[in-house]
C-alpha cells in the first residue's frame, strides 16, 4: 500500500543548530512534493516544492532534497530559532492519473533558546 | 491579498446533530479543497473542486457527508449526523491549479460529544 512516513517523535534541537526532517514514502512515482509548516490551531503554510528532476531546492535558510532512488526527501533548517518551532508536513503529489497532494503526518521540530 | 476565510472557527454538537462550515478561497482559485485533519495526523482529502465540479471525493463518507461549491466561488460542507468520530479540524484550501502551491483557511475545529 501507499505509504508516507514522516519521524511521529518530536524533534528537538538548540538554537542556531541545523534541524533536518525526513519524508519516506513507498509505492509512490511522485512528479513533486512540497513541504508545509504548520501552527498550532492554524492552517499549513506552502514553504518549498521540488520536482522529480530537482534534486535540490533551496529559499533562504531552508533546503530540501529529493532522492527518488532512495524514495525520500529531507528538509533542512540551517541557523534554527525558537521561531522555527511548529509541525513541518510533507505531501506528494503523485506522476499518473489525478493529480492531489497526499500528506504526510508531520513533524514536530522545537528550538530552544 | 484577502486568504481563504472559513466559518465557524469552532463549533461543538451532539451526535446525530448536524452541521456545516462554510469556506472563501481567494479570488481567482479555480481549485477548492476540504480536508480533515485529526489530531496528530495530517490533513486527509475529502474533496477537491475545480471551479464548480468535483473532480475527486473518493474519501468522502458519503452517507453522511455533502459538499458544493455553487458558482465555482464559496463552498460549504455539511455533515448530518455526526458521529462521535468526526472529531477533527476541517480545512479549506485553494490554489491557482490543481495540486499546485495551497493557501489554507484557519480550520473548524468540531467537536462532536
Amino acid at each position: 500500500s501507499q505509504k508516507i512516513e514522516q519521524n511521529s517523535e518530536a524533534l528537538n534541537i538548540q538554537e542556531g543548530k541545523t534541524a533536518t526532517l525526513t519524508c519516506n514514502y513507498t509505492n509512490y512515482s511522485p512528479a513533486y512534493l512540497q513541504w508545509y509548516r504548520q501552527d498550532p490551531g492554524r492552517g499549513p503554510v506552502f514553504l518549498l516544492l521540488i520536482r522529480e528532476n530537482e534534486k535540490e531546492k533551496r529559499k533562504e535558510r531552508l533546503k530540501v532534497t529529493f532522492d527518488t532512488t532512495l524514495k525520500q526527501s529531507l528538509f533542512h533548517i540551517t541557523a534554527s530559532q525558537p521561531a522555527d518551532s511548529a509541525t513541518y508536513l510533507c505531501a506528494l503529489v503523485g506522476n499518473t492519473g489525478f493529480q492531489k497532494l497526499v500528506f504526510g503526518t508531520g513533524t514536530r521540530l522545537l528550538v530552544s533558546p | 491579498e484577502a486568504g481563504v476565510a472559513q466559518s465557524p472557527r469552532y463549533k461543538i454538537i451532539e451526535k446525530r446533530q448536524s452541521v456545516a462550515f462554510w469556506c472563501n478561497p481567494i479570488s481567482g482559485h479555480a481549485t477548492l479543497y476540504w480536508y480533515q485533519q485529526i489530531l496528530g495526523q495530517g490533513p486527509k482529502l475529502l474533496i477537491q473542486f475545480q471551479n464548480n465540479g468535483v473532480v475527486d471525493d473518493s474519501q468522502l463518507p458519503k452517507d453522511r457527508f455533502s459538499a458544493e461549491r455553487l458558482k465555482g466561488v464559496d463552498s460549504t460542507l455539511k455533515i448530518q449526523p455526526a458521529k462521535l468520530e468526526d472529531s477533527a479540524v476541517y480545512l479549506c484550501a485553494s490554489s491557482l491549479e490543481p495540486a499546485g502551491e495551497q493557501f489554507f483557511g484557519p480550520g473548524t475545529r468540531l467537536t462532536v460529544l
